[in-house]
């Protein structure tokens, strides 16, 4: 079992859609969860932290639920420019910061 | 501020060549690591240096991949001799000390092996 897993997709969506993605990590133990964006041929980038207590950042929102080691965004009034992969990334206890990648979300937003 | 370089963008090599990739971390990050994505997979670790140290190297594939960070400034990933498995994207990130959660990704290596 991998030990972050994300529906492949792809979503598509028109503009102006809310989009929400999900994700799931299996090691308990997991202690850091973030999302990150990679654009086609591009490297990954940090788009937002994942706290317990939730955190929004514009029209993105991330929550955590650790009782079900379940992660999800969700993108409100989706944009051209957010078509791109959604990475879903773990860094586990005594990790020493090895991020740990699901392999991502594809979303498309159309006209 | 300039952030984390790699060099070559793109190699080509044949199975058995030896190829030698480089990462220049943010300057002031002690921070560095490796990552790689082969096709169809996920992006997955490969190591970690703290400054010239190496922290972790529990991603590394077998003894064909080397990694050095002398001085601990700009680190190389040597792969040798290189076979068809090898060939993927190989991304270089680093991260400030005080901040080590938040790790800046370079552009990535694509390596072609044939």
């Amino acid at each position: 079992r991998k030990e972050v897993e994300q529906d492949p997709g792809p979503f598509n969506v028109p503009e102006g859609a809310t989009v929400a993605f999900n994700c799931t990590y299996s090691n308990s133990a997991s202690q850091s969860f973030f999302w990150y964006r990679q654009d086609c041929r591009k490297e990954p980038k940090l788009l937002m932290s994942v706290y317990s207590s939730g955190n929004e950042d514009g029209r993105f929102t991330a929550q955590l639920n650790r009782a079900s080691q379940y992660i999800s965004l969700l993108i409100r009034d989706s944009k051209l420019s957010d078509s791109a992969t959604y990475l879903c990334v773990v860094i586990s206890s005594g990790g020493y910061n090895k991020l740990i990648f699901g392999a991502g979300t594809r979303l498309a937003v159309h006209p | 501020e300039a952030g984390v370089t790699q060099f070559p963008s793109h190699s080509v090599i044949e199975k058995g060549q030896t190829v030698t990739l480089r990462c220049d971390p943010i300057s002031g990050h002690d921070n560095l690591y490796w990552y790689r994505r082969v096709m169809g997979k996920e992006i997955k670790f490969l190591l970690h240096f703290v400054k010239e140290s190496k922290q972790d190297e529990s991603g590394m594939p077998n003894n064909r991949f080397l990694a050095e960070r002398t001085g601990g400034t700009y680190s190389t990933l040597k792969v040798q001799p290189a076979e068809l498995e090898d060939s993927g994207v190989y991304f270089c990130a680093s991260s400030h000390p005080g901040l080590w959660e938040t790790q800046y990704f370079g552009p990535g290596t694509r390596l072609l092996v044939l």
